[in-house]
């Protein structure tokens, strides 16, 4: 089992429309997650870090399911702009420097 | 500022070059990071130095020896590559507690010819 898994996608969705992300990960030690946005050929860019209860910015919501050692993504009312590649981000434990990387999830949003 | 600056953007070497990525930031974090991402992949961990010293090296080929000349500066010294390293290569920092956000500089674009 890999550390940490994403569905590649691509997940095509309409303008408008609510779409969700999970990633998986392996270390149950892991206290740190984050959720980064790649555009083609550019860096990934920090969307948001994911934190025990639950946080929101604007239409980007992200959770955490510690029993089930997930983190999700839910993006509402998406936006042609959100077309990327989704990247969620484990440390590898407490303190640690270790950041490990999904897969990416690729979404595509149509006019 | 959440800047994290990468020189050169692009790079195209022969094998039997040696060259030299650079990375600088000046958001006081005391950790920072080399990456590397091939296309359609994610990014790699290769090494983490925190507090200047190396911590992490994730089992890199010497053709690739970082470098930390100060708590800003950050250099991957690169020679004898094969096409296979031909890649993205990615610098990131982070405040120095373990756990936190990191910040990806653009990166450089390794050719090896």
């Amino acid at each position: 089992r890999k550390e940490v898994e994403q569905d590649p996608g691509p997940f095509n969705v309409p303008e408008g429309a609510t779409v969700a992300f999970n990633c998986t990960y392996s270390n149950s030690a892991s206290q740190s997650f984050f959720w980064y946005r790649q555009d083609c050929r550019k860096e990934p860019k920090l969307l948001m870090s994911v934190y025990s209860s639950g946080n929101e910015d604007g239409r980007f919501t992200a959770q955490l399911n510690r029993a089930s050692q997930y983190i999700s993504l839910l993006i509402r009312d998406s936006k042609l702009s959100d077309s990327a590649t989704y990247l969620c981000a484990v440390n590898g434990g407490s303190g640690t420097y270790k950041y490990i990387f999904g897969t990416g999830t690729r979404l595509k949003v149509l006019a | 500022d959440t800047e994290v600056t990468q020189t050169p953007k692009h790079l195209v070497m022969g094998m039997t070059n040696k060259k030299s990525l650079k990375c600088e930031q000046h958001m006081g974090h005391r950790a920072m990071y080399w990456y590397k991402q091939k296309a359609k992949k994610p990014p790699e961990l290769m090494f983490v130095y925190s507090y200047e010293k190396l911590s992490i090296n994730e089992s890199v080929p010497s053709r690739f020896s970082p470098e930390c000349p100060n708590s800003s500066l950050l250099n991957l010294h690169l020679h004898a590559l094969q096409p296979e390293d031909s890649a993205l290569y990615l610098c990131a920092s982070s405040p120095g507690r373990g756990g936190d956000e990191a910040f990806f500089g653009q990166g450089t674009r390794l050719t090896v010819v």
